[in-house]
C-alpha cells in the first residue's frame, strides 16, 4: 500500500504567487516525521522542511510552510511568492517509528514537478 | 559545509558485467541509503546501513548488494546488471543517535548517477 500519495504530477503557477503542492500519507504509527525535498533538474535533494507528528504548531523555513492537517493525514507544502527558481521537482517524504528506532529511513511520494511562469 | 558524494554522475554499462556505486560521506553519520529513482515512482529504498558490515534491505533489494567496510564509505553493488536497472540512483546519509527516535534527522544527498545498462 502507497504509504506517501502526492497526487499532483505537475503544478503550474505564476511569478509572485502562492502555490500549494499536495501530500497525503498513511501510518499507524502514533510518532514520525514528514519532509519535503526539491529537487532542481540538476538533480540534487535540497532538504526544505520538517514536520513532526506532535509538532503543534506549522512547520514554517522562509517562504516555505507545511499545512499539517493530522486527522486528514495530509502535509501539503505552501510556497509563497514563487520564483523562477523554485521550478523543480518535489517531494513529501516520511520518516517512521516502526517499533523501534527507524534508523533514520524515510518513504517517498511519487512528487509533483512545479513551473513557475514569469 | 557537508557533503555527499558520488564516484559518477553518468554510467553507461553492458547487460551482464558487474558494477559497483560509490558514495562517500564526510559528515560521521552512522546512517547511509541507496535509492533509485524512477519517473512516476518517487524514489525507492534499495538498501541501508546504520553501521560499518550491518546492512538491511530496503523495499527493491532484489539483483543489489551493499558493502560498508569503513564508516564513510557505502558502495552498491549490481552482481549481473540488467536493462531493469537501468535508473538514477541517489545515495544519503543522516546523523543517528542510539536510544533517541531520530524522527527529526534530515538525509543529506548525493548529487546522484545516472546508469544506463545496454
Amino acid at each position: 500500500a502507497q504509504k506517501i500519495t502526492q497526487t499532483q504530477p505537475g503544478m503550474f503557477v505564476q511569478e509572485k504567487e502562492a502555490v500549494t503542492l499536495d501530500c497525503t500519507y498513511d501510518t499507524s504509527d502514533p510518532s514520525y516525521g514528514l519532509f519535503w525535498y526539491k529537487q532542481p533538474s540538476s538533480g540534487e535533494m535540497i532538504f526544505l522542511i520538517y514536520q513532526g507528528s506532535y509538532d503543534q504548531q506549522n512547520a514554517t523555513e522562509g517562504r516555505y510552510s507545511l499545512n499539517f492537517q493530522k486527522a486528514r493525514k495530509s502535509a501539503n507544502l505552501v510556497i509563497s511568492a514563487s520564483q523562477l527558481g523554485d521550478s523543480a521537482m518535489y517531494f513529501c517524504a516520511m520518516r517512521e517509528i516502526a517499533g523501534g528506532t527507524s534508523y533514520g529511513k524515510l518513504t517517498f511520494g511519487q512528487g509533483t514537478i512545479l513551473t513557475v511562469h514569469p | 559545509d557537508v557533503k555527499v558524494t558520488q564516484s559518477s554522475r553518468y554510467l553507461v554499462k553492458r547487460t551482464g558485467e558487474k558494477v559497483f556505486l560509490e558514495c562517500v560521506q564526510d559528515m560521521d553519520h552512522e546512517n547511509m541509503f541507496w535509492y533509485r529513482q524512477d519517473p512516476g515512482l518517487g524514489l525507492r529504498l534499495i538498501y541501508f546501513s546504520y553501521d560499518v558490515k550491518m546492512k538491511e534491505k530496503g523495499d527493491i533489494p532484489e539483483g543489489y548488494s551493499v558493502s560498508r567496510e569503513k564508516k564513510e564509505r557505502f558502495s552498491l553493488i549490481l552482481e549481473s546488471a540488467s536493462t531493469n536497472q537501468t535508473s538514477m540512483y541517489l545515495c544519503a546519509s543522516s546523523l543517528y543517535k542510539p536510544g533517541q527516535p531520530n524522527m527529526d534527522y534530515e538525509q543529506y544527498f548525493g548529487p546522484g548517477t545516472r546508469l544506463t545498462v545496454t
